[in-house]
């Protein structure tokens, strides 16, 4: 089983910074089976990002996945005041699902 | 409009018992697989179980095998999780969730592209 860990725990900036968020894999990921989520209080998780690096439907393009083997990122480009949230990434292959542990993106 | 709606949470004493219901319409509900997705109070999210389209091939994380069950019934649209011999640490919002057998160059990838809002599970005496 792949473990996936995320840092920074928390991630302190302000509106219109640039947000990068690091997930990091025990093992290689093959063919980018890596996803993104955004989840804020109370509400449920997003589908951002899958394979990657593909947006999902809806998701503004200041949003990007990137990365491969065992290191993956996610990149806000310039914070908006409702990209203030909770970000998961996500492994899936052969019907079995893990969630790294998050990062909170707060305002500074 | 594509949606998914939980019911069936609420407080339940260690060792019982609680089945959850996730509605599903606006899509063609009964092609896709399923799955359910845990949240405890202020942690992180947990995958739990997922179904088949047809309900052929399930699949439990480790923690829950046993315990838990997972079906569907695609005449009313709708997957279950039977949860049984509940402990206090099961206690979470428990999201249902679809896969989104999404194709890339033709690899199929699943992640969870709808969510439903959650039903609350609290195990406690």
């Amino acid at each position: 089983e792949i473990v996936l860990t995320q840092s920074p725990g928390t991630l302190s900036l302000s509106p219109g910074e640039r947000a990068t968020l690091s997930c990091r894999a025990s093992q290689s990921v093959s063919n980018s089976f890596l996803a993104w989520y955004q989840q804020k209080p109370g509400q449920a998780p997003r589908l951002l990002i899958y394979g990657a690096s593909s947006r999902a439907t809806g998701i503004p393009d200041r949003f990007s996945g990137s990365g491969s083997g065992t290191d993956f990122t996610l990149t806000i480009s310039r914070l908006e005041p409702e990209d203030f949230a909770v970000y998961y990434c996500q492994h899936y292959e052969d019907s079995w699902w893990t969630f790294g542990q998050g990062t909170k993106v707060d305002i500074k | 409009e594509v949606q998914l709606v939980e019911s069936g949470g609420g407080l339940v004493k260690p060792g019982g018992s609680l089945r959850l219901s996730c509605a599903a319409s606006g899509f063609p509900f009964s092609t896709y697989s399923m799955t359910w997705v845990r949240q405890a109070p202020a942690k992180g999210l947990e995958w739990v179980s997922s179904i088949s389209s047809s309900g052929k091939y399930i699949y439990y994380a480790d923690a829950m095998k046993g315990r838990f069950t997972i079906s569907r019934d695609n005449a009313k649209n709708s997957v279950y999780l039977q949860l049984n011999s509940l402990r206090a640490e099961d206690t979470a919002v428990y999201y249902c969730a679809r896969l989104g057998r999404i194709s890339i160059f033709g690899l199929i990838h699943d992640p969870f592209d709808i969510w439903g809002q959650g039903t609350m599970v609290t195990v406690s005496s």
